[in-house]
């Protein structure tokens, strides 16, 4: 089956620490998202990379990091410089869409906590 | 920037009863998605509408684009228990890169 694949389930950060997050796709969509979701709020764009070796920032950008080396993968750090990094980490995959939006495949999320 | 607000942020009905969602946006945009998220999962896409005006059905979901193309709508005939969940729309305006998403619905079944 193909899919998005999102690790680890639930993740403790400890102060100052940099923590990845992984997103594996098997869709082989062109375009990848990160998200953040907090109570209560829809989903925030963090960065979004179209296609490999290429991302962009998204609204939230400030305090994480991403790679794109490959067109499978996608991964999330969240560094030391994000303050408030307690959410609900989502990925999302999707076709190129040119005009016309695809729609976007989601993982099952990471759940980041501080200690 | 592009605002894209959703309202109610929740709505607690009887099984059977219907449930609405609105979203409303501070510009024209040029399509919208609809997404479920039933509790302690991720987002699903719905449907996308496009044109100005148009209508969409999916058995007991009725989705609408309004006729400027800033509003929309989401509509649950007869709810059930399997309608539990978060209901979202996300649209883009003409002039941005990414979706903006609403808030979010929450429907509530009461027992």
């Amino acid at each position: 089956d193909g899919g998005i694949t999102q690790s680890p389930k639930y993740l403790f950060r400890k102060e100052g620490q940099n923590v990845t997050l992984s997103c594996e796709q098997n869709l082989n969509h062109d375009a990848m998202y990160w998200y953040r979701q907090d109570p209560g709020q829809g989903l925030r764009l963090i960065y979004y990379s179209q296609i490999v070796n290429d991302f962009q920032k998204g609204d939230i950008a400030e305090g994480y990091s991403v790679s794109r080396e490959k067109k499978e993968s996608f991964p999330l750090t969240v560094t030391s410089a994000q303050k408030n990094p307690t959410a609900f980490y989502l990925c999302a995959s999707s076709r190129q869409g040119g005009f016309v939006d695809q729609p976007q495949h989601f993982g099952d999320g990471t759940r980041l906590s501080i200690l | 920037g592009q605002q894209v607000m959703q309202i109610p942020q929740y709505q607690h009905v009887q099984e059977g009863e219907d449930f609405t969602t609105y979203c409303n946006s501070s510009t024209t945009l040029s399509n919208i998605q609809w997404y479920k998220q039933r509790p302690g999962g991720h987002p699903v896409f719905l449907i996308q509408l496009v044109k100005s005006g148009e209508v969409k059905k999916q058995k007991r979901l009725t989705f609408q684009f309004g006729e400027a193309k800033k509003n929309s709508s989401l509509h649950i005939t007869a709810t059930q228990t399997t309608d539990v969940g978060t209901y979202f729309c996300a649209g883009r305006g003409d002039s941005n890169y990414q979706l903006i998403w609403g808030a979010g619905t929450k429907l509530i079944i009461k027992p």
